[in-house]
């Protein structure tokens, strides 16, 4: 089973702050690096997926690098909005003809406060 | 609209019953899979499978049943043998030919309560 962390486990911050979280995985037989966010009362959707080290994608106000070689990736939030609060989940795949086997982090819960 | 609906919502069920968990998906999926979720842990893939016909296990398949008959549909049966079975379960889809690069499309999940 793959390692996969986050930290923190949660987080409070106030409305217009900018903050950010890690999601720490094996790098051995690296393949990609899957980021969801998991509102209350929705499903998780997917805001990124990395492959490449050095790789940052932005989506609006959010934004995620990665390091393969080191073995973790940072989602950023810049300017947090209340609808902004939901759990940040990554994966990372297995690889290898294992490919669609993704071990989830625990997530890390962000909480805007208005 | 395409996506994945999961059925029912809420479930209960007796200890000692087998509960099965439906799955169907109208995005021209290959790989769909299975996810539990308990308070505190992160999702556990329970089975997926990467085409019709064929599954794998996950990390926590003890307990549990799936088939892949169609491509729209993958349901997962709770069996007797699954020791805690109350948990939130989520199902998954993937158009995933490029090997771990495609995003995952959840549903909605079903929670189940054993008493």
């Amino acid at each position: 089973i793959l390692n996969v962390e986050q930290s923190p486990q949660s987080l409070h911050v106030q409305e217009g702050d900018s903050t950010n979280f890690t999601c720490s995985f094996p790098s051995s037989n690296f393949y990609a690096l899957h980021w969801y966010r998991w509102e209350t009362a929705k499903s998780p959707e997917a805001l990124f997926v990395m492959t490449l080290n050095g790789d940052e994608k932005k989506k609006g106000r959010i934004s995620a690098t990665l390091n393969t070689k080191e073995g973790y990736s940072y989602l950023y939030i810049k300017g947090s909005q209340p609808e902004d609060s939901a759990t940040y989940l990554c994966a990372r795949p297995a690889g290898g003809t294992s490919y669609g086997k993704l071990t989830f982090g625990q997530g890390t819960i962000l909480t805007v406060h208005p | 609209d395409g996506g994945i609906t999961q059925s029912p919502k809420y479930l209960f069920r007796k200890e000692g019953q087998n509960v099965t968990l439906s799955c169907e998906q109208n995005l021209n999926h290959d790989a769909m899979y299975w996810y539990r979720q308990d308070p505190g842990q992160g999702l556990r893939l329970i089975y997926y499978s990467q085409i019709v016909n064929d599954f794998q296990k996950g990390d926590i398949a003890e307990g549990y049943s799936v088939s892949r008959e169609k491509k729209e549909s993958f349901p997962l049966t709770v069996t007797s043998a699954q020791k805690n079975p109350t948990a939130f379960y989520l199902c998954a889809s993937s158009n995933d030919k490029e090997g771990g690069n495609s995003p995952l499309h959840f549903g909605n999940g079903t929670r189940l309560t054993v008493t």
